[in-house]
């Protein structure tokens, strides 16, 4: 079965400043895909980025990366240059192909000026 | 491009009672899905259609909850009778293929449902 564990309920981080959120899954498919969904406070989540485990190469999008750890079934997400408008819920989700998206239980992102 | 709408976006009910959400998907997307989001946890797949066929309902409490997509278009969730565990919100999401990895998922607001 997949799991998904986000360990940091609440995290903060001085805008301008870099912060990393963990992310830990469990699944015995070797094709699967990881996903971060960011939740503001309106609620309209939205995808931030995706990583195929197939591909040795972390993804990055702009200011957002990730460190994605295939042995020890670790996916963190790196955000550079924080900024007022990252604060929001952090998702971390993982899909096996063929299979539903499996998210774990969030994390509070608060940037603080 | 308008994003995914739902209705309504808060609604209070008693417990027993019978409430019903509405989804306009994307237009063009094959696939919709509703998620149920408990406070304090990352949102749980209930059911996906792909156009008007039920792709997965496996979490769908189905002795209360139902679920249709008339003409693969727009979606209604019903919970009838409510309980005080439905408290959630209630959100609808839609892509454009087949639901794979690839195929990005767009999330609409949310209803906020509360029962008493």
């Amino acid at each position: 079965a997949q799991t998904v564990t986000q360990s940091q309920p609440e995290m903060s981080v001085q805008e301008a400043e870099t912060v990393t959120l963990s992310c830990t899954y469990d699944t015995s498919e070797n094709n699967y895909y990881l996903f971060w969904y960011k939740q503001p406070p309106s609620r309209q989540m939205i995808l931030v980025i995706r990583q195929e485990a197939y591909k040795q190469q972390n993804a990055t999008e702009n200011r957002f990366s990730v460190n994605f750890q295939k042995a020890a079934k670790s996916f963190s997400l790196k955000i550079s240059d924080s900024q007022l408008g990252d604060t929001a819920m952090y998702f971390c989700a993982l899909m096996e192909y063929g299979n539903k998206l499996v998210f774990g239980a969030g994390t509070i992102l608060r940037v603080k000026s | 491009e308008a994003g995914v709408a739902q209705s309504p976006r808060y609604k209070i009910i008693e417990k027993r009672q019978s409430v019903a959400f509405w989804c306009n998907p994307i237009s063009g997307h094959a696939t919709l899905y509703w998620y149920q989001q408990i406070l304090g946890q990352g949102p749980k797949l209930l059911i996906q259609f792909q156009n008007n066929g039920v792709v997965d309902d496996s979490q769908l409490p189905k002795d209360r909850f139902s679920a249709e997509r008339l003409k693969g278009v727009d979606s209604t969730l019903k919970i009838q009778p409510a309980k005080l565990e439905d408290s959630a919100v209630y959100l609808c999401a839609s892509s454009l293929a087949a639901g794979g990895p690839e195929d990005t998922q767009y999330f609409g607001p949310g209803t906020r449902l509360t029962v008493l």
